[in-house]
């Protein structure tokens, strides 16, 4: 079955630098999401894409946080200059046509911002 | 705004028991709803959706849940729990006139199921 994949599963870092999260939606899917777990939180969204550009994004993806399809399979994260309060877990999520209602989500990668 | 509220954080079942995990929600156009699943140190795995039909939902592991308009709510059941069952589980919530690409899916605090052998 196919399933969305995230790399790396941990990443740690120094507050100030910056990390890439990468994600490989589920093939032939056309919507993908990121979205935070901060750590015994709930989880937030964060950021839709579709068609090469940003459909929607919460009040926290703010300038320090961007999203890019580089190539057809790989969707990223990029947190700019990280901050403590990043630390979290981050999931991506991907959905097919647009008549498919169901975000399939892959299994997150924890950032440790120290 | 939608919201999801899961009043309880933890539900403590025994193994064989009937399991009921309480879900209510707040969406100004038609809910959608579905119940997701992650075990410790994974992703959300999808258990089932509510669309529209039939308001008792079947989904993954023998999960079901059923859909309340009057009352607001999506409580998640199984029948008869197993131990593999113990996880964290949680309801969401997406308005159903949001159409196109954006569908944010909101999400409730979530509920950890512990199956007592």
């Amino acid at each position: 079955e196919p399933e969305v994949t995230q790399t790396p599963s941990h990443q740690v870092t120094q507050m100030g630098q910056e990390v890439i999260l990468r994600c490989v939606p589920i093939s032939n899917h056309l919507y993908f999401y990121w979205y935070r777990q901060i750590l015994g939180q709930k989880v937030e969204f964060l950021v839709s894409f579709y068609n090469n550009e940003i459909s929607e994004k919460s009040e926290i993806f703010d300038d320090q946080f961007s999203v890019e399809r580089p190539d057809g399979s790989n969707f990223t994260l990029k947190i700019r200059s990280t901050k403590l309060e990043d630390s979290a877990m981050y999931f991506c999520a991907s959905r097919g046509a647009p008549s498919t209602d169901t975000q399939y989500f892959g299994p997150g990668t924890r950032l440790t911002v120290l | 705004a939608q919201s999801v509220a899961q009043p309880e954080d933890q539900v403590n079942v025994a193994e064989g028991n009937p399991l009921t995990v309480k879900c209510t929600y707040s969406v100004s156009g038609n809910p959608y709803l579905f119940w997701y699943v992650q075990y410790p140190n994974r992703g959300l795995q999808f258990l089932l959706k509510y669309i529209t039909g039939d308001n008792l939902v079947k989904g993954s592991y023998g999960f079901e849940a059923e859909f309340n308009k009057s009352q607001t709510s999506f409580h998640l059941k199984k029948p008869s729990a197993l131990v593999s069952d113990s996880a964290l589980y949680f309801c969401a919530v997406r308005d159903g006139r949001n159409s196109g690409g954006y569908q944010k899916v909101t999400f409730g605090t979530g509920t950890k199921l512990q199956v007592i052998p």
